[in-house]
């Protein structure tokens, strides 16, 4: 089955740009009626949509992080990747890597990776 | 603020049923997903759609939804079952995803 692994930097320093890349094993990336996406949680916080991307172009992103996120897509590494610019400390949190689904009416996200915890901090 | 809400806790007693719901005037248009997230894991998710089960998850996890609100149920609730729930689903616009602030389950 379709396997999502994070990687990236572990600690990030304010003002810069996080960024992480999720490998995805067992699966094409290219297939229909997937989205690709982020979703982070904040220690000891709940879950935050960053944004999702198909393979092909189309993006969205959360109305609160739009200015400063970026999600692309590699089809020759089965990979996608998450920028976020002009980090702060409210950035800390782990970052997961999903694949967003779709039926009628309804969508979900499964896989999810093992989420990587990226730091804010100088 | 999340545009679904969610009760932050909720307890139930081992064996018995425990209904989690999540509010929001998006879940009139749009059904809800919802994901178990034990402690250091990741969500996984347990219900998407009207009442679908991926594979795996036990029959004793059920969905429903009326109006504004979606509802996880678990019949008969086991110890392991004890985590956060989270719900998601669309925004008001229909643009975005949202999930709920997540309910603490304890079976006592």
């Amino acid at each position: 089955q379709v396997q999502l692994q994070e990687s990236g930097p572990g600690l990030v320093k304010p003002s810069e740009t996080l960024s992480l890349t999720c490998t995805v094993s067992g699966g094409s990336i290219s297939g229909s009626s997937y989205y690709w996406g982020w979703i982070r949680q904040p220690p000891g916080k709940g879950l935050e949509w960053i944004g999702s991307r198909y393979y092909s172009g189309t993006t969205y992103y959360s109305p609160s992080l739009k200015s400063r996120v970026t999600i692309s897509v590699d089809t020759s590494k089965n990979q996608f990747s998450l920028k976020l610019s002009s980090v702060t400390a409210a950035d800390t949190a782990v970052y997961y890597c999903v694949r967003e689904n779709y039926g009628d009416n309804v969508f979900w996200f499964d896989p999810w990776g093992q989420g990587t915890l990226v730091t804010v901090s100088s | 603020s999340s545009e679904l809400t969610q009760d932050p806790t909720v307890s139930v007693a081992l064996g018995q049923t425990v209904r989690i719901t999540c509010q929001g005037d998006s879940l009139r248009n749009y059904y809800a997903s919802w994901y178990q997230q034990k402690p250091g894991q990741a969500p996984v998710v347990v219900i998407y759609g009207k009442n679908n089960r991926p594979s795996g998850i036990p029959d004793r996890f059920s969905g429903s939804s009326s109006g504004n609100t979606a509802s996880l149920t678990i019949t008969g609730a086991q110890a392991e079952d004890e985590a956060d729930f989270y719900c998601n689903s669309r925004d008001s616009s229909g643009d975005h995803v949202v999930f709920g602030g997540g309910t603490k389950l304890t079976v006592l």
